[in-house]
């Protein structure tokens, strides 16, 4: 079973619908992010949590919001989507303490979702 | 604010060759982070480098840091097909948590 898993895995939708993804996981981290994937410039954070009571905007949180509702699950809506939300969304895990410093923070992605808004 | 650029962000590339992807940040950092993604996949971890001088190997990739210079390079030995993807590198912020991403080198391996 996958670690960390995204729902929906591909979405379309229309300019001004709410929208909600989803993101769980099992790998019992406290760190979870959203970020966003667009042709040509990397991956950019949306929001993190550290923990439960913990929610942080990223680089480019206009027009989104998040929830967490528990250690393994964090949402990410879209109250309004316009087009140029359409991209690749992606969730991740990281675990500050690690069981060695190599793996300090590392953080592990789910399997993405496209989500187009027309 | 943190800035990584990477280059070349479009390598093609003959198998057997080698050749090396270079990443530059702007400020102090004391982890990076080298991703390789397929397409439409999702990201997978190849390595971590925490200190200068750092290096890593996996098969025919090498990870390298130097922090004085702000550098980390990812070369590759010998390509081959299968590492056709493209990889990202990852930088956080002296003693914070937050990834800033490079735009990623597109690698495409001929035969």
């Amino acid at each position: 079973d996958a670690d960390v898993t995204q729902t929906p895995r591909n979405r379309i939708t229309k300019t001004g619908k709410r929208i909600m993804l989803e993101c769980s996981q099992t790998k019992g981290h406290d760190r979870m992010y959203w970020y966003r994937q667009d042709p040509g410039l990397g991956l950019r954070l949306i929001y993190y949590s550290f923990d439960v009571k913990d929610i942080n905007k990223g680089e480019i949180s206009d027009g989104y919001s998040v929830s967490r509702q528990a250690q393994a699950k964090f949402s990410l809506s879209l109250e309004s989507a316009i087009p140029n939300q359409t991209a690749l969304y992606f969730c991740a895990t990281s675990d500050p303490s690690g069981t060695a410093y190599s793996s300090y923070n590392e953080q592990f992605f789910g399997p993405g979702t496209r989500l187009t808004v027309l | 604010e943190l800035k990584v650029e990477q280059n070349p962000l479009f390598l093609s590339m003959q198998e057997g060759k080698n050749y090396t992807i270079y990443c530059n940040y702007s400020t102090t950092s004391d982890r990076l982070y080298w991703y390789r993604q397929d397409p439409g996949k999702s990201l997978e971890s190849l390595f971590v480098l925490l200190s200068n001088g750092a290096v890593k190997q996996e098969g025919r990739l090498m990870a390298s840091l130097d922090t004085k210079a702000r550098l980390s390079t990812l070369h590759i030995t010998a390509a081959v097909h299968d590492l056709s993807a493209t990889y990202f590198c990852a930088v956080t912020e002296t003693s914070g948590s937050r990834l800033t991403f490079g735009e990623g080198t597109q690698l495409t391996v001929n035969p």
